[in-house]
């Protein structure tokens, strides 16, 4: 079964360190979206691509945060400098497309903690 | 405008009661509802979802969920719970011909007393 692949699926990383996270979706699967997991939270939206374009990156804290998908498969996302507020589960999602019946592939997940 | 409110952020229920998970959706246009649920650590996982077919959604381990467009709610439910149930589930709505943005709740915390 095809699946969203994540790494690391662990980081731990000391403030104003970078940190970059992975993601390789779905084989054919055009939109990728970043979410970011507040322990406690609700998925939220970071950044959402449709194939190598950003669509919304309305909540991207784009002081320290980028991510690109430059071929329009695998995407990364990086931080610099990580803060303590950083701490959380980064999730990837794909899917099919903008208009297919929306479902929302995850991958397990990269969960940082910043000290 | 679209968003989802889950009603009450930590639900308690005994193995083989009825499990009942409270969401409310606001959207201005007809939306698609989804189930998610997450074991600690791990991703989200598709329970089901309602794309404007049948109001009555079956979805995988038991659950199903009912649209009420006049109570704008997709409340989810389980006849008889299981230990294995024990997770965290967010409700989400999405408008796929408008780009596919997710919107997600902030999750119920699901407890299963043997």
């Amino acid at each position: 079964e095809a699946e969203v692949a994540q790494s690391p699926r662990y980081k731990i990383t000391e403030k104003s360190q970078a940190v970059a996270f992975w993601c390789d979706p779905i084989s054919g699967h055009a939109t990728l979206y970043w979410y970011r997991q507040i322990l406690g939270q609700g998925p939220e939206l970071l950044v959402q691509f449709q194939d190598e374009s950003v669509v919304d990156d309305s909540q991207l804290p784009k002081d320290r945060f980028s991510a690109e998908r430059l071929k329009g498969v695998d995407s990364t996302l990086k931080i610099q400098p990580a803060e303590l507020g950083d701490s959380a589960m980064y999730l990837c999602a794909s899917s099919p497309g903008t208009t297919d019946t929306g479902e929302l592939f995850f991958g397990e997940g990269s969960r940082l903690t910043v000290l | 405008a679209q968003s989802v409110t889950q009603l009450g952020s930590h639900v308690s229920v005994s193995e083989g009661a009825l499990v009942l998970l409270r969401c409310n959706y606001s959207s201005s246009v007809p939306p698609y509802l989804f189930w998610y649920v997450q074991y600690p650590n791990q991703g989200l996982q598709l329970l089901l979802k309602y794309t404007s077919a049948a109001t009555l959604v079956k979805g995988i381990n038991g659950f199903e969920a009912e649209f009420k467009k006049s109570e704008t709610s997709f409340h989810l439910t389980k006849p008889s719970a299981h230990m294995s149930d024990a997770a965290e589930y967010f409700c989400a709505v999405s408008r796929p011909f408008a780009g596919n943005q997710f919107y997600f709740g902030t999750g119920t915390s699901l407890t299963v007393i043997p």
